[in-house]
């Protein structure tokens, strides 16, 4: 299957400091590309979607102005987690979709994750 | 937003059993997939059913759907100590064409004692 990389695979940072993730598809070029959150023991939350070239598109109840997307290439994707606060710690997970590797309709390929911590 | 039940929410048996899971959701769809999650890692896709399909097979893998019931099952034969994990169901929403757009179940986690 196609490889899906972030990074960083976890940070920790202050209170009020911003944090960039990044999701870079490897070996495919991803026409779309997901941002999930995941609380502890609880199922995925998509947050929103990138597009390449376009502005995301984010789910209802997530900030926009707080979780920065940028889809700058069709193989990277950055959320940006602005003015971070211990409340926005979580699991992110990103998934890239198409360029012709999603043998299976809608079929999604996951990174690894980032355990984002906030003090 | 979620659209998925799932349950058990959590399942323990032993190495060599069947595991089943099942899954339930709201709308209709194009398709539904199952995901593994090991603790801590990002999801591997499973398997695919399409909406018209009823059942289909992967190994040890066993998905059936029944759309009239808007419920799917994941079967699990002979398990193994290594499908500890966390299996989340994801539906294809009718409408979101070839967006790639999932919907996620909450989930069952299972352990499988050697």
């Amino acid at each position: 299957g196609a490889v899906v990389s972030q990074h960083p695979s976890w940070v920790i940072c202050k209170s009020g400091t911003s944090v960039k993730i990044e999701c870079r598809s490897l070996d495919f070029q991803a026409t779309t590309m997901f941002w999930y959150r995941q609380f502890p023991k609880q199922s995925l939350m998509l947050m929103a979607t990138s597009n390449e070239g376009s502005k995301a598109t984010y789910e209802q109840g997530v900030e926009k102005d707080k979780f920065l997307i940028n889809h700058a290439s069709l193989t990277l994707s950055t959320l940006t987690v602005t003015s971070a606060h211990p409340e926005d710690s979580s699991f992110y997970i990103c998934s890239a979709f198409g360029g012709g590797v999603s043998s299976s309709y809608n079929e999604q390929f996951f990174g690894p994750g980032t355990r984002l911590t906030v003090l | 937003s979620q659209q998925g039940e799932e349950d058990p929410q959590a399942l323990s048996i032993q190495e060599g059993e069947n595991a089943t899971m099942n899954c339930s959701y709201k709308t209709s769809i194009n398709n539904l997939q199952w995901y593994r999650q090991n603790s801590g890692r990002g999801l591997v896709h499973l398997i695919l059913i399409r909406s018209n399909e009823r059942e289909k097979h992967s190994g040890r893998l066993r998905v059936t759907l029944d759309t009239s019931k808007k419920s799917s099952s994941l079967l699990i034969t002979a398990s193994r100590a290594a499908d500890t994990a966390s299996y989340f169901c994801a539906t294809a929403p009718i409408g979101s064409g070839n967006t790639g757009k999932l919907i996620f179940g909450q989930g069952t986690t299972l352990q499988v004692k050697p």
